[in-house]
């Protein structure tokens, strides 16, 4: 059965660096979607991209944060400037273009900022 | 403030009892509702979507909607141990495909 893949599972950084996290998506899917859980707290939202374009975002997504399909496979999601806030795990997720449009997520990135 | 609202638990229910989980929901623009299953250190997976008024059967889960009430639930008929997880209810609106999450409820099925 194809499943989301996420890289890495684990990424710990210093708080003010840059990082990177990875997504393959399920290979017929065109919608992707990033969101974040805190320890604790529930899933939240941070955007969703399709057709190379952002189509929605939430208060979250500021501009310390950015998406990219940069290869046609990897579907990216870039914290600039990390603060220890950012500590979450981030999920990416996929959907097909069918009418319910429903989302299957990756196994997720645990984001620890030191 | 769009709002799901869900009872946190935790519901212990015994093994091959029926389990009945229940979220509300604010936005009466919501157009599609999910249930999905988290255990503890994982990633949400789907269970079942529902988007019309009325019940929808997969197996030993029911999900049901009533719009009119803003409410939709989930019932796991014949609970096993290994249904013992977190349950999140998901929302989406006519404005676009992202997910509003409830807090989820924990559910402990006992042997």
């Amino acid at each position: 059965e194809p499943e989301v893949t996420q890289t890495p599972s684990h990424q710990v950084t210093q708080m003010g660096q840059e990082v990177i996290l990875r997504c393959v998506p399920i290979s017929n899917h065109l919608y992707f979607y990033w969101y974040r859980q805190i320890l604790g707290q529930k899933v939240e939202f941070l955007v969703s991209f399709y057709n190379n374009e952002i189509s929605e975002k939430s208060e979250i997504f500021d501009d310390q944060f950015s998406v990219e399909r940069p290869d046609g496979s990897n579907f990216t999601l870039k914290i600039r400037s990390t603060k220890l806030e950012d500590s979450a795990m981030y999920f990416c997720a996929t959907s097909g273009t069918g009418t319910i449009h429903e989302q299957y997520f990756g196994p997720g990135t645990r984001l620890t900022v030191t | 403030q769009k709002e799901v609202e869900q009872n946190s638990g935790p519901l212990s229910v015994p093994e091959g009892a029926i389990a009945s989980l229940n979220c509300t929901y604010s936005d009466r623009g919501s157009q599609s509702f999910f249930w999905y299953r988290q255990y503890s250190g994982k990633s949400p997976e789907l269970i079942m979507f529902i988007y019309s008024n009325g019940d929808k059967e997969d197996g030993r889960f029911t999900a049901q909607l009533n719009n009119a009430s803003q409410y939709v639930s989930l019932l796991i008929r014949d609970s096993q141990p290994s249904d013992s997880a977190t349950y999140l209810c998901a929302v989406n609106s006519n404005s676009g495909y992202a997910l509003n999450f409830g807090k989820g409820t924990s559910l402990l099925v006992t042997p």
